[in-house]
């Protein structure tokens, strides 16, 4: 069975100090891995994905990740972050299930709070 | 980026009522929708596998006689909950696959939701 686990429920960071998310997870196989923000009241909006190739993978609105193998992690992280960044995080994880469909799992996610 | 819609984005019903939520992707065609229920605070719960031309998979748990899925087009995917009890308030959110041409490299992209509340 896959999983994913967002350890931190919330993350506070100020404004322009870099933020990191974090992610762990559980696969058989090579794993396929995403992160997705969630604002209030709105479905997921894809931020960035790791297939395979660099460990460091850049997405959106400036935000990128780092995939680490022997940890089985893949931390969100920015340089610095912004007010408008406060949302709901979610790391997922997708491989083939028995059925053969792409199931995704995702974690609990993470409520980022970013403080002017 | 691939553009996924839902209709309605709120909606209130009266107990033992029936709702239909549509998904559409607005411009790409996927074979293949996803049905997710969102409870507060909480993660996202897979419902069901929606395949265009055939019959949904369902997740273990999810009845599929109360949760209808059917998904006629490459472009639109309904899920009906019927007969709606106050315990199916939720905020259901569907996806669709990007079409990229590698399988393996496939995102799914999210519709806004919609939120239901049985009264």
């Amino acid at each position: 069975a896959q999983s994913v686990a967002q350890p931190e429920d919330q993350v506070n960071v100020a404004e322009g100090n870099p933020l990191t998310v974090k992610c762990t997870y559980s696969v058989s196989g090579n794993p396929y891995l995403f992160w997705y923000v969630q604002y209030p009241n709105r479905g997921l909006q894809f931020l960035l994905k790791y297939i395979t190739g660099d460990n460091l993978v850049k997405g959106s609105y400036g935000f990128e990740a780092e995939f680490n193998k022997s940890q089985t992690s893949f931390h969100l992280k920015k340089p610095s972050a912004l007010v408008s960044d406060s949302a709901l995080y979610f790391c997922a994880v997708r491989a083939r299930n028995s059925g053969g469909y792409q199931k995704v799992t995702f974690g609990t996610g993470t409520k980022l709070q970013v403080i002017p | 980026g691939a553009v996924v819609s839902q209709h309605p984005s709120w909606v209130i019903c009266k107990s033992g009522t029936s709702v239909k939520i549509e998904c559409r992707s607005l411009d790409f065609q996927a074979t293949t929708m996803f049905w997710y229920r969102q409870f507060p605070k909480q993660s996202l719960m897979l419902m069901a596998t929606s395949n265009e031309g055939s019959k949904a998979t369902y997740e273990q748990g999810v009845e599929k006689d109360k949760f209808l899925i059917n998904h006629a087009s490459l472009t639109l995917s309904t899920l009906t909950v019927t007969s709606a009890h106050p315990e199916d308030s939720s905020f259901y959110i569907c996806s669709a696959r990007d079409p990229s041409g590698r399988v393996v490299e496939e995102t799914q992209y999210f519709g806004p939701g919609t939120r239901l509340l049985v009264l």
